[in-house]
């Protein structure tokens, strides 16, 4: 089946322009994160929707970064006047949430990225 | 200090060859964790999840100690095409929330 899909997959953007990053998740999945990759490191996260419900965002990094989902199936990170220190890779990642007390934690698939460059 | 801590190697192995990875963790109320996988230029992929009895997948053995607070990830018999980014996750809820990435460990097996 379809796997999570983000767009565009490559974004430049000159500094002080506005983007606009999109993720499709799974089918059916209710959780729908957002990780942000800088260059040899780990994906830090910034933040996870239940269905429509943001419930944190203590991983954005300023005020600049704003991410909706208002349906709860797809998901848009907005980035507003862009600097050169948000240059990385935009991960989405969505997961069906396992059961209470289940011993096989849920699992988060990721998309493919979108490799955001500011000029 | 990262929340969660890695080796970043990196680690040049010959084929055959048995590896390990080690992470700590400093949350000590962390209640899931996995070994993900991460190719060049690629999304990281769930390798396999972490459990306290210690847990096995054909080549791969990954070992939790909470009292210390570390993970292992023991490579058996190295293939070339485990050459990747190994990726120690950790998360504060068995079922919902953020996951907590290590900066990861590069394993590159040679023939």
């Amino acid at each position: 089946g379809a796997g999570v899909s983000q767009s565009p997959r490559y974004k430049v953007a000159k500094r002080g322009q506005d983007v606009a990053l999109r993720c499709d998740p799974i089918s059916g999945h209710v959780s729908l994160f957002w990780y942000q990759q800088a260059l040899g490191q780990g994906p830090e996260f910034l933040t996870y929707f239940q269905n429509e419900a943001q419930l944190d965002k203590s991983g954005l990094p300023s005020d600049r970064f704003f991410a909706e989902r208002p349906e709860g199936s797809v998901s848009t990170l907005k980035i507003q006047r862009t600097q050169q220190e948000d240059s990385a890779v935009y991960l989405c990642a969505s997961s069906f949430p396992g059961l209470a007390g289940a011993r096989s934690p849920e699992t988060q698939y990721f998309g493919p990225g979108t490799r955001l460059l500011v000029l | 200090r990262k929340e969660v801590e890695q080796d970043p190697g990196p680690f040049n192995v010959p084929e055959g060859a048995t590896v390990a990875f080690n992470c700590t963790y400093s949350n000590s109320a962390s209640q899931s964790f996995f070994w993900y996988r991460q190719d060049c230029r690629k999304e990281p992929k769930l390798l396999m999840s972490v459990y306290s009895s210690g847990n096995e997948d054909g080549r791969f053995t990954a070992q939790l100690n909470r009292a210390s607070q570390y993970i292992s990830l023991l490579i058996r018999d190295s293939k070339l095409s485990d050459s990747a980014t190994y990726l120690c996750v950790v998360r504060a809820l068995t079922n919902a929330g953020k996951s907590t990435f290590g900066d990861g460990t590069t394993l590159t097996v040679k023939p």
